[in-house]
């Protein structure tokens, strides 16, 4: 099946910071989003971007479908984007169930 | 409109014990997943219904696990003979089509003593 590697595994922010997670992937995608799980263990969407670039307040998104990876940008860090965040994927053959990746672990201190 | 909901949160029960999970999609999505989230672990597929059928049962770990979806709506997964090993938060997701953006429920987790 298709491989979802993420880094970095962990990271450490100042309040204020920005920071790039990325997500690489091994097969060609129909379906890509980022979540960011919350404490309480919600999976939140951030972005369904199979492809392109997309932006919603701080958060940014580029997957570059082509080269088989997508970035999200955290801009201005704040404590309550601390938690773990996901890529997920799809493949164009089947029944686009998401594949995730291990995950980012993001702690925001103040 | 409301989003994905699952019941119950939180359920305890001893090995060998029958348990139900229940997921109600977003009003209207036809494809509804269930996925399986061990601890430090991301979520991992287990059936995809579209509609009353199950399309894809293929992360069904083994036969102790059967999911229905009888209306098309509403969908159970069910668990036999409940292991310790089947501890784990249950995730249920919905989205409009296929290949369309998934949405989750907060998941029910589920602790075999």
């Amino acid at each position: 099946g298709i491989q979802v590697e993420q880094s970095p595994p962990d990271l450490i922010l100042q309040e204020g910071a920005n920071s790039t997670l990325r997500c690489n992937f091994s097969d060609s995608v129909n379906n890509l989003q980022w979540f960011h799980q919350n404490p309480w263990g919600q999976l939140i969407n951030l972005f369904y971007i199979p492809s392109g670039t997309k932006q919603n307040g701080r958060l940014s998104a580029t997957t570059v479908a082509t080269e088989r990876y997508s970035l999200l940008y955290i801009s201005s860090s704040q404590t309550t984007d601390s938690g773990v965040y996901f890529c997920a994927v799809a493949t164009n053959s089947g029944y686009s169930t998401l594949t995730f990746g291990k995950g980012t672990m993001l702690l925001v201190s103040p | 409109g409301a989003g994905v909901s699952q019941t119950p949160s939180n359920k305890v029960t001893e090995k060998g014990k029958y348990v139900e999970l229940r997921c109600d999609p977003i009003s209207g999505h036809t494809a509804l997943y269930w996925y399986r989230q061990s601890l430090g672990q991301g979520p991992e597929f287990l059936i995809y219904f579209q509609g009353t059928g199950a399309a894809d049962d293929s992360g069904l770990p083994n036969d102790r696990f059967f999911a229905v979806r009888p209306e098309g709506s509403v969908s159970t997964l069910k668990i036999q003979r409940t292991e310790r090993g089947d501890s784990a938060v249950y995730l249920c997701a919905s989205s409009l089509s296929l290949a369309g953006e998934q949405f989750f429920g907060p998941g029910t987790r589920l602790t075999v003593l």
